[in-house]
């Protein structure tokens, strides 16, 4: 969507590598969010950022780090990545003075843990 | 902590048919709600949103929604559908308590056979 992208777009990775993901926003928005998107789970929260070097955990953390030095960039890393952890991530922003406050997402990265 | 539950995981329904997709949270708070669609290979995209007002609301491509306090519901309609229609549909809840944090339902995918 205008506004947020993500990168790499696919990925495969081995298990026990290291991997970043990451989201870019031209919005300015203060909020950003990484969601993990399995059938039947919906779309469920890893971690969120508040502002800048400011994160927080979501219901789905373990095994993942996030990263906030600058508004426009959110790093989602996984330390060492499991096969567990093949899914989609979707990067999201969303900012309450927007006056059609709601989540813009990004189109989203496919990861693949071998 | 907030939850939300969408009890249809897959409906399959015939152009012109009509759709009506549960949605039941868990919060007894005031609560913004929300429906995003996904089509197929795409992002998660707005389809409509409850603030307060009238508990009937419509949003794009003839969708709407009505907000029901008293049972904690927030159901999806569409009086006729097509075969574009064909994504999976998601419910997702802001609690007062949560700042600006959604949860989101598990998703319904819905496809409708032309």
């Amino acid at each position: 969507d205008a506004g947020i992208t993500q990168s790499p777009r696919h990925k495969v990775t081995e298990t026990g590598t290291p991997v970043t993901l990451r989201c870019h926003q031209t919005e300015n928005h203060r909020y950003m969010y990484w969601y993990r998107q399995d059938p039947g789970h919906g779309l469920r929260l890893i971690h969120y950022s508040y502002g800048v070097k400011d994160t927080d955990k979501g219901e789905v953390s373990d095994g993942y780090s996030v990263s906030r030095s600058k508004t426009e960039d959110f790093l989602l890393t996984l330390e060492s990545a499991t096969s567990s952890q093949t899914s989609v991530y979707f990067c999201a922003i969303s900012d309450l003075a927007d006056p059609n406050y709601g989540y813009t997402f990004g189109s989203g990265t496919r990861l693949t843990v071998v | 902590a907030q939850s939300v539950s969408q009890h249809n995981h897959h409906v399959i329904l015939s152009e012109a048919a009509s759709l009506e997709l549960g949605c039941n949270y868990s919060y007894g708070g005031t609560v913004n709600l929300f429906w995003y669609v996904q089509y197929p290979g795409q992002h998660l995209q707005l389809l409509l949103k409850y603030f307060s007002g009238d508990p009937l609301v419509k949003g794009i491509k003839g969708f709407e929604a009505e907000f029901i306090k008293s049972k904690f519901s927030f159901n999806l309609r569409k009086p006729s559908v097509q075969w574009s229609d064909t994504a999976e549909y998601f419910c997702a809840v802001n609690a007062d308590n949560a700042g600006n944090m959604l949860t989101f339902g598990g998703g319904t995918r819905l496809m409708v056979k032309p």
